[in-house]
């Protein structure tokens, strides 16, 4: 069965420096998002990513955070400087037009 | 504006008794999708069931079953006697009509649910 795959699974980083977070969605699906999860708290929308653009950000992405889908396969997420409350999971979903959102297994970021 | 609630923060049951999650929406769209996703203590999303606003009929699915009632915006899950494999946070989800693909997804608070032996 086809899947999202995220790496790193799990991140440590020290504040203020660059991450990225990988995701490769399913190969035929079109749009593609980034939501986080701050420990014990709900998921929430970052982002979404359609037709190489970006179609809608909420106000968490600010301008620290950019997205990208370099090479028509990986699906990047990039925060520029971070910072303690960037600690959260971070989870990648792609779906087709007419399907739920799969997820990817998210990356547990850590910011120190 | 879209909203759920899912006012139950945690429930704790004896395996074998059945336990009801409840969600409540709101969206000033008439067509919309209502999900349910399980997240175990390993931590990825699990997809369990995804409705759209017309069709207002119960689903079972073996020990699972969702009510979706438009009259009270509720889309509440059932687990019929609960396992402890069956603990886990339990979100409830809605997404409105895409607009240029962003069919973004709206979560609940998520109600964690411990199945005790």
């Amino acid at each position: 069965e086809p899947e999202v795959t995220q790496t790193p699974s799990h991140q440590v980083t020290q504040m203020g420096q660059e991450v990225i977070l990988r995701c490769v969605p399913i190969s035929n699906h079109l749009y593609f998002y980034w939501y986080r999860q701050i420990l014990g708290q709900k998921v929430e929308f970052l982002v979404s990513f359609y037709n190489n653009e970006i179609s809608e950000k909420s106000e968490i992405f600010d301008d620290q955070f950019s997205v990208e889908r370099p090479d028509g396969s990986n699906f990047t997420l990039k925060i520029r400087s971070t910072k303690l409350e960037d600690s959260a999971m971070y989870f990648c979903a792609s779906l087709s037009g007419n399907t739920e959102a799969f997820f990817g297994q998210g990356t547990r970021l850590t910011v120190v | 504006a879209q909203k759920v609630t899912q006012a139950q923060t945690e429930i704790s049951v004896v395996e074998k008794e059945d336990v009801t999650l409840d969600c409540v929406y709101e969206t000033r769209d008439t067509t919309y999708y209502l999900f349910w996703y399980k997240q175990p203590p390993s931590g990825e999303l699990v997809f369990l069931i995804r409705r759209n606003s017309f069709d207002e009929q119960n689903e079972i699915s073996g020990r699972y079953s969702w009510n979706f009632q438009k009259s009270t915006s509720s889309f509440n899950f059932t687990i019929t006697a609960s396992q402890v494999v069956d603990s886990a946070v339990y979100f409830c989800a809605l997404s409105e009509t895409p607009r240029r693909g962003a069919q973004k997804l709206v979560f609940g608070q998520g109600t964690r649910l411990t199945i005790n032996p």
